[in-house]
């Protein structure tokens, strides 16, 4: 697609309940970027991929996140067992390459954790 | 200790003047890119400009210039002839060697233009 693809844009769900975000980055881009952004705050590193492979899982905040990659493209960031602390934006983004250049991103997934 | 300081959370300028966004970094890399993006009340995040820590010459894109202070780690944002549109949040990153390639941001200033 001509930029990166966030679904849902809205989510609210109920505490305990599991939720799915997924990222459709740009087309070719290699690297892909899961960021979180709460309210009036920057943005919280969560996962990237190169390819396929998440190298570095470490900026994951507990073990309820969890993000898979396939063929290379569409992403999906998945939420266990939901706490309300976790109702946030969640930025998706792509770049060409994994240490180049500017990074594109979507117009994020808002999740809202009653 | 912070990576990357933006310390005016909030700023407001009165249209068509000269703005300056602050933000200093803290690497011990010397291979290092220093990036800025805006972000609307929309929440897109929209790339404005990129300096590389070896370019000599400061960034420019449009109405946008990176002041590039290598030795005091400051990476300042001047936006020239401000205009209403630039109304948002305004984050420095900065994309280190040996952090796995992740950007690691400010908390960003927050940027009212007046009419």
């Amino acid at each position: 697609g001509a930029g990166v693809s966030q679904s849902p844009s809205n989510k609210v769900t109920e505490k305990g309940k599991d939720v799915e975000l997924r990222c459709d980055p740009i087309s070719g881009h290699t690297a892909l970027y899961w960021y979180r952004q709460s309210l009036g705050q920057g943005l919280e590193f969560l996962i990237y991929f190169q390819g396929n492979s998440a190298p570095d899982k470490s900026g994951l905040p507990s073990d309820r996140f969890s993000a898979e990659r396939t063929g290379g493209s569409v992403s999906t960031l998945t939420i266990q067992r939901t706490q309300q602390e976790d109702s946030a934006v969640y930025l998706c983004a792509s770049s060409l390459v994994l240490a180049g250049g500017e990074l594109f991103f979507g117009e994020g997934s808002r999740l809202t954790v009653l | 200790a912070q990576k990357i300081t933006q310390t005016q959370p909030g700023m407001f300028v009165q249209e068509k003047e000269a703005v300056t966004l602050d933000c200093t970094y803290d690497t011990s890399d010397q291979s290092y890119g220093l990036f800025w993006y805006k972000q609307p009340s929309s929440g897109e995040m929209i790339f404005l400009i990129y300096q590389g820590s070896y370019d000599e010459q400061n960034a420019t894109e449009g109405r946008y210039s990176l002041n590039f202070q290598k030795a005091r780690k400051s990476a300042n944002l001047v936006i020239s002839a401000s205009q209403l549109g630039d109304s948002a949040m305004y984050f420095c990153a900065m994309r280190e060697t040996d952090s796995n390639y992740q950007l690691i941001w400010g908390a960003g200033t927050k940027l009212i233009i007046k009419p």
